[in-house]
């Protein structure tokens, strides 16, 4: 049982490229989530889903896009990196009433 | 605008004091109160809070919600310096988004 597993672990990209992160879970969580954290930040959140086909916008959803076409991949898009999104993602999961299960996390590093 | 706030935002103790974590929140359709210990790596659940006045306890760490006046506090006794690391509280509202504090980073000097 892997929990919730975040492709890739590192990544480093140009400004103005775009890459696709990917979240998945083996829980049947109906709940993913997308934060990124940056330091003296807390985890802030990007986008959400409360179930599959859907998605919803969190605290910072500009500049990112999110897919959710099967219940267990939660998928984060930057479309035109910019350096102001360097950080380090985080997805999670969760079902009703639960706390998050988190993935250990994504560093991005935009040049 | 819903938030969650924390306080201190570090704190520097020596081994064997006891500490107390502030979080205090904002949150429309508020429904469960978090916290979370973070080290390297991704946050590790630590308890979730649904009512107010009942302490939740686990070993040396112990915490509690107030309902009424938005707040919730996290204890550590007997601090050892595993305990070191930056703790995270999140308010969830009844939908599921959980906003998250920008955390107490906690140093326990030997």
């Amino acid at each position: 049982n892997a929990g919730v597993t975040q492709t890739p672990k590192f990544r480093v990209l140009k400004t103005g490229q775009s890459m696709t992160l990917l979240c998945a879970q083996d829980m049947n969580h109906e709940y993913m989530y997308w934060y990124r954290q940056d330091p003296g930040m807390g985890l802030r959140l990007i986008h959400y889903s409360v179930g599959e086909g859907t998605t919803a916008k969190g605290e910072v959803p500009d500049g990112y896009n999110v897919s959710r076409l099967k219940k267990q991949n939660f998928l984060l898009g930057l479309e035109s990196a910019a350096p102001s999104q360097t950080s380090v993602y985080f997805c999670a999961s969760l079902t009703g009433g639960q706390p998050q299960h988190f993935g250990d996390g994504t560093r991005l590093s935009i040049l | 605008e819903d938030k969650v706030v924390q306080s201190p935002l570090s704190l520097v103790v020596h081994e064997g004091d006891t500490v107390t974590l502030n979080c205090s929140y904002e949150v429309t359709n508020f429904r469960s109160l978090l916290w979370y210990k973070q080290e390297k790596k991704a946050p590790t659940f630590l308890f979730m809070l649904t009512s107010s006045g009942i302490e939740k306890k686990s070993g040396r760490l112990s915490s509690i919600l107030d309902k009424k006046e938005l707040f919730s506090i996290l204890n550590i006794t007997a601090t050892q310096t595993g305990d070191s690391a930056v703790y995270l509280c999140a308010a969830t509202r009844v939908y599921d988004k959980i906003i998250f504090g920008k955390g107490t980073r906690l140093h326990i000097l030997p």
